[in-house]
């Protein structure tokens, strides 16, 4: 059964320290996003890349935050240094996309809990 | 800018009633629109996608329909049951220069009660 695999599932870390979280996306997939989901905003995308190619990533605190995909099977989300306010759940997703096709159904990871102290 | 609102933002049903979960959307240049259910703790299991050139998507009890150009759409659960109880989210994919972007409404709360 094809998933999305995220890594860690569960992180706490001191203030200051970076965070790397890891994400694989189904096999195939051309399209990956992250999420962040926390209670008062909701799921907010981060990023967004097709074929490895980052297409938005305006959501991203970018003083901080990086997204990369150096394979089509890896994606990363990186926070240097992380703030407290950081804390929530980072999500991955992955489907497929192709220009002339409106995109179909979007497979999501199981989620990277995060807690900064 | 997209936005997606979701009604209501909580709902508490006995076991066995028909309800129906709403979505609006501002931008109908949309490319298609998913629901999902989110429980506790986990992550987003895709429900229905309905692509833009549709009207409705039926699985099992669930039934969802869109109207593109009112910006609504309307996800049905018949009869439901304890286990139905979660969280669920529209998502709406976008079109023209955000192609591929997807965004959420802030979910409905749902509680079947036995």
């Amino acid at each position: 059964d094809a998933r999305v695999t995220q890594t860690p599932r569960h992180k706490v870390t001191e203030m200051g320290q970076e965070v790397t979280m890891r994400c694989q996306p189904i096999l195939g997939h051309n399209t990956v996003f992250w999420y962040r989901q926390t209670m008062m905003q909701g799921l907010e995308l981060l990023a967004y890349f097709r074929n490895r190619a980052p297409l938005d990533d305006s959501g991203m605190p970018k003083d901080r935050f990086s997204a990369e995909m150096p394979d089509a099977t890896l994606a990363t989300l990186k926070i240097q240094p992380s703030e407290p306010r950081d804390s929530a759940v980072y999500f991955c997703a992955s489907g497929l996309s192709f220009q002339r096709q409106p995109g179909n159904t979007i497979y999501f990871g199981e989620g990277s809990w995060l807690t900064v102290v | 800018k997209q936005e997606v609102t979701q009604i209501p933002a909580a709902l508490s049903v006995p076991e066995g009633e028909n309800l129906v979960l709403n979505c609006s959307f501002t931008d109908s240049a949309i490319y298609n629109l998913q629901w999902f259910r989110q429980d506790p703790g986990k992550g987003l299991t895709s429900l229905l996608l309905i692509q833009s050139s549709q009207r409705e998507q039926t699985s099992g009890r669930l039934n969802a329909s869109l109207d593109k150009s009112s910006g609504r759409s309307t996800l049905y659960i018949a009869a439901s049951q304890p286990g139905d109880s979660a969280t669920y989210l529209c998502a709406v994919r976008q079109g023209g220069t955000s192609y591929g972007k997807l965004t959420f409404g802030q979910g409905t709360i749902l509680t079947v009660h036995p």
